[in-house]
């Protein structure tokens, strides 16, 4: 059972350019929850999707950007017109449909750099 | 909404001595507390979690002590080896809602040989 996959694991943008980040939560697991991490600091929580829905998006800046879980394919995080203050690793996890709901599982990352 | 507050920041323990890392969390309708291990660049790692209808869960050499009145929970690792340095996040959630975690800040254990 492969675990929660992520890519890219590295993604550079200039100020202005878009960053699309992939999450494909482990198989059978439908929760997908997206954290930001700076440098030497905690989780944040961003949203938080089930497919076709966001179920959560509080953590979220409402400005630039935007996450989708659809039908098909992988969980996307889009950051529009990046700036530096973007600059961190973006973790996704997933959790099960049922049982141990809460137990959540969490990608490699991606660490994005924006110059 | 939910905060949760760690300590130490930084542990130092030598080898085969234990390490103790509190947590304390402001909503006591949080009932999940999950620990995790975060390894330098690598992803978050769920080594142990506990529910608010236990108050204590053991695994190994790693142990979780909840107390819900005082709303507070520590992880316990016994006979420490090199390997188990890393940076340890407590986390706290609520049942029934929306599963989102609050995290600590962390602690970074580094255990000496």
């Amino acid at each position: 059972n492969a675990g929660v996959m992520q890519n890219p694991r590295h993604l550079v943008r200039r100020r202005g350019q878009e960053a699309r980040l992939r999450c494909s939560p482990m198989k059978g697991h439908s929760h997908v929850y997206w954290y930001r991490q700076l440098p030497e600091e905690g989780l944040k929580f961003m949203v938080y999707l089930q497919k076709e829905n966001i179920i959560d998006e509080s953590g979220m800046p409402k400005e630039r950007f935007s996450a989708e879980f659809p039908k098909e394919g992988p969980s996307i995080l889009r950051i529009q017109q990046v700036v530096r203050g973007d600059s961190a690793a973006y973790f996704c996890a997933s959790s099960p449909t049922t049982g141990s709901a809460l137990a959540q599982y969490f990608g490699p990352g991606t660490r994005l750099l924006v110059l | 909404g939910e905060n949760v507050e760690q300590h130490p920041s930084t542990l130092s323990v030598q080898e085969g001595d234990s390490a103790v890392i509190k947590c304390t969390y402001s909503d006591s309708a949080s009932n999940y507390f999950p620990w995790y291990k975060q390894e330098l660049g690598k992803r978050p790692q769920l080594i142990i979690d506990i529910r608010s209808n236990v108050g204590e869960k053991k695994d190994q050499r790693i142990a979780v002590t909840l107390n819900k009145t005082a709303k507070h929970f520590s992880l316990h690792i016994t006979e420490t080896q090199p390997e188990d340095s890393a940076v340890y996040f407590c986390a706290a959630s609520e049942v029934g809602s929306q599963g989102n975690l609050i995290f600590g800040k962390g602690t970074k254990l580094s255990v000496k040989p």
